[in-house]
């Protein structure tokens, strides 16, 4: 069955370094979304991505985030300055044209 | 903005019990509704949803939910729990034009053996 894949699993950085977390999203679909979910928080989303453009965002996604689907396969979110409060659980998921959406098993950011 | 609650944020059962975790939205239009799983270690799966149509639709793993739009609800039903169905609950609603879900805070079931 195909999977969202991400890498990496973890990353640790440091406050102010730039972090790109990637996402291969399931072949076929048309779709694709960045949630994030804090400790102990619900899940956020972050952004959704269409036709090589940002189709919706949220508050949260401010001008240090932003995303790329560089080639046929990947789907990055780029945070530029990291800040303490940007420790979460990064997932990342595709859908089809019907809204289902399937998840990747997430990134872990640790900013020190 | 449209928010969805989970009034269960814990709830232990013990094998064979049945189980309604409840799922509440606020938003006065038209919703497609979502019930995701998150076993340990594992990523975020759907179980079920509704789009339109008959409002009790059934999922995975035997579970079910119960879409009362008078009481801007989908709570989430199995008859008969089992030691694997330990995991956490999202509900979730897309409503409006757009695409993106908002999510509940989970509710975290554990199945005593």
């Amino acid at each position: 069955e195909p999977e969202v894949t991400q890498t990496p699993s973890h990353q640790v950085t440091q406050m102010g370094q730039e972090v790109i977390l990637r996402c291969v999203p399931i072949s076929n679909h048309l779709y694709f979304y960045w949630y994030r979910q804090i400790l102990g928080q619900k899940v956020e989303f972050l952004v959704s991505f269409y036709n090589n453009e940002i189709s919706e965002k949220s508050e949260i996604f401010d001008d240090q985030f932003s995303v790329e689907r560089p080639d046929g396969s990947n789907f990055t979110l780029k945070i530029r300055s990291t800040k303490l409060e940007d420790s979460a659980m990064y997932f990342c998921a595709s859908s089809h044209i019907d809204n289902e959406q399937f998840f990747g098993p997430g990134t872990r950011l640790t900013v020190l | 903005a449209q928010s969805v609650s989970q009034h269960n944020h814990h709830v232990i059962l013990s094998e064979a019990a049945s189980l309604e975790l409840g799922c509440n939205y606020s938003y006065g239009g038209t919703v497609n509704l979502f019930w995701y799983v998150q076993y340990p270690g594992q990523h975020l799966q759907l179980l079920l949803k509704y789009f339109s149509g008959d409002p009790l639709v059934k999922g995975i793993k035997g579970f079910e939910a119960e879409f009362i739009k008078s009481k801007f609800s989908f709570n989430l039903r199995k008859p008969s729990v089992q030691w694997s169905d330990t995991a956490e609950y999202f509900c979730a609603v897309n409503a409006g034009a757009g695409n993106m879900l908002t999510f509940g805070g989970g509710t975290r079931l554990m199945v005593k053996p």
